[in-house]
């Protein structure tokens, strides 16, 4: 069965200081992988997302994610923080072999940024 | 293209009292789905429809009632509303059901049931 962990529930940084949001899967097949972004009030927007071509997979607003197949992780980076980019980020694995797709969501992260 | 749009965006129901979430896609997408969200918890999928017709359960479905009549529409109804259905609800639609898919969100539906 595929799961999601998202490591950390809160993570904050400051402005211009770098972005690490972390993310770890357990897939049977090979995955897609996505991040998707939740501001306040709002519904879900894809940041990025990896389907087996390219393992560096760069998305929108500067953020970019890794696939690390040994290490079965996803994290997402980001330079330099915005302060529009405090939000909460989730990392969603997708079943992709077998065909139909179903997405198991990990439960979010909080991304703070102060000034 | 509106993309994908939910009404209404918040809803207060008393116990027992029933309910129509609405949900509808411009982008002539097959696959629909219906989350709910709450805290600490993520995205659990409720429905879903890969076609005009076709739904079927996803994570936790009880309490819950789709059909699919059209390609653009994909109700959610609540049947008998419960405290433990306060949460937002969120639709998502696709091209395909086929892995890989990038999923739209609608704007999402808060439900607070007293």
């Amino acid at each position: 069965a595929q799961s999601v962990t998202q490591l950390d529930s809160h993570v904050s940084v400051s402005e211009g200081t770098p972005v690490l949001l972390r993310c770890n899967y357990s897939s049977s097949y090979s995955p897609s992988l996505f991040w998707y972004v939740q501001h306040p009030n709002k519904g879900l927007q894809l940041l990025l997302k990896y389907t087996s071509a390219a393992t560096l997979v760069k998305g929108i607003n500067g953020f970019e994610a890794e696939f690390k197949k040994s290490e079965t992780s996803f994290h997402l980076t980001k330079p330099s923080a915005h302060m529009s980019d405090a939000a909460e980020y989730f990392c969603v694995v997708s079943d992709r072999d077998t065909g139909f797709q179903k997405l198991v969501f990990g439960t979010g992260t909080r991304l703070l940024v102060s000034p | 293209n509106a993309g994908v749009t939910q009404t209404p965006k918040f809803q207060v129901l008393k116990t027992g009292q029933s309910m129509t979430l609405q949900c509808a896609q411009d982008m002539n997408h097959e696959y629909m789905s219906w989350y709910r969200q709450d805290p600490g918890m993520g995205l659990r999928l409720i429905h879903y429809s890969v076609g005009a017709g076709i739904t079927d359960q996803g994570e936790v479905p009880n309490g819950y009632n789709v059909s699919r009549s059209t390609t653009e529409d994909f109700p959610l109804r609540l049947l008998s509303a419960a405290p433990s259905q306060t949460s937002v609800y969120f639709c998502a639609s696709s091209p395909t059901n086929i892995g890989g898919e990038t999923q739209y969100f609608g704007p999402g539906t808060r439900l607070l049931v007293l």
